[in-house]
């Protein structure tokens, strides 16, 4: 089974302050992503990457950048956070060289900034 | 973006009947997805349809696809309390290979 973890469940940060989300996928799949979601606007896609070093904006990448290092870990990071970021963030990752088929996700962040 | 659009938004049945929702979408699609989230959790995926399939079925899931209609249905059999969730369906548009989600739908069954 793929297995896609995220570093933290609950995270509470103040305004300001510079946070990393850290995902790791345990099945070599080239393509890992991250989503913001919050009620009402369901899953809305940040930033993903299809290769180590590669990184694409997805719809709503302000505020946001990534990391992907190794091929099993993707990161965000908000620079400078604000109270809007306040959010559930999903990471997920899905086999490459294929047309779009399933993501597995990871279990997700919520996270609060103060 | 988002593309698919759950309908109805939300769904109360008492366990053991069908529950049965609907996605609508805008543009060609290459398939469409159905997900599954339990409260504060991340997304599982349920079932995949292909944009030439009209009908698939997994255990308890029956899954239909209407290109015509840009539409899709996902029918739950003899739902379980277990089955309490928000149900999402997921697009991935025709040229395009980032998958679109919906808003979701809440499902709660009453046992």
């Amino acid at each position: 089974d793929v297995k896609v973890t995220q570093s933290s469940r609950y995270l509470v940060k103040r305004t300001g302050e510079k946070v990393f989300l850290e995902c790791v996928q345990d099945m070599d799949h080239e393509n890992m992503f991250w989503y913001r979601q919050d009620p009402g606007l369901g899953l809305r896609l940040i930033y993903f990457s299809y290769d180590v070093k590669m990184k694409e904006k997805g719809d709503i990448p302000e505020g946001y950048s990534v990391s992907r290092e190794k091929k099993e870990r993707f990161s965000l990071i908000l620079e400078s956070a604000s109270t809007n970021q306040t959010s559930m963030y999903l990471c997920a990752s899905e086999e490459s060289g294929r047309s779009t088929d399933t993501q597995y996700f990871g279990p997700g962040t919520r996270l609060t900034v103060l | 973006s988002q593309q698919g659009e759950e309908d109805p938004q939300a769904l109360s049945i008492q366990e053991g009947e069908n529950a049965t929702m609907n996605c609508s979408y805008k543009t060609s699609i290459n398939n469409l997805q159905w997900y599954r989230q339990n409260s504060g959790r991340g997304l599982v995926h349920l079932i995949l349809i292909r944009s030439n399939e009209r009908e698939k079925h997994s255990g308890r899931l029956r899954v239909t696809l209407d290109t015509s209609k840009k539409s899709s249905s996902l029918l739950i059999t003899a739902s379980r309390a277990a089955d309490t969730a928000s149900y999402f369906c997921a697009t991935v548009p025709y040229g395009n290979n980032r998958l679109a989600f919906g808003k979701g739908n809440q499902v709660v069954v009453i046992p």
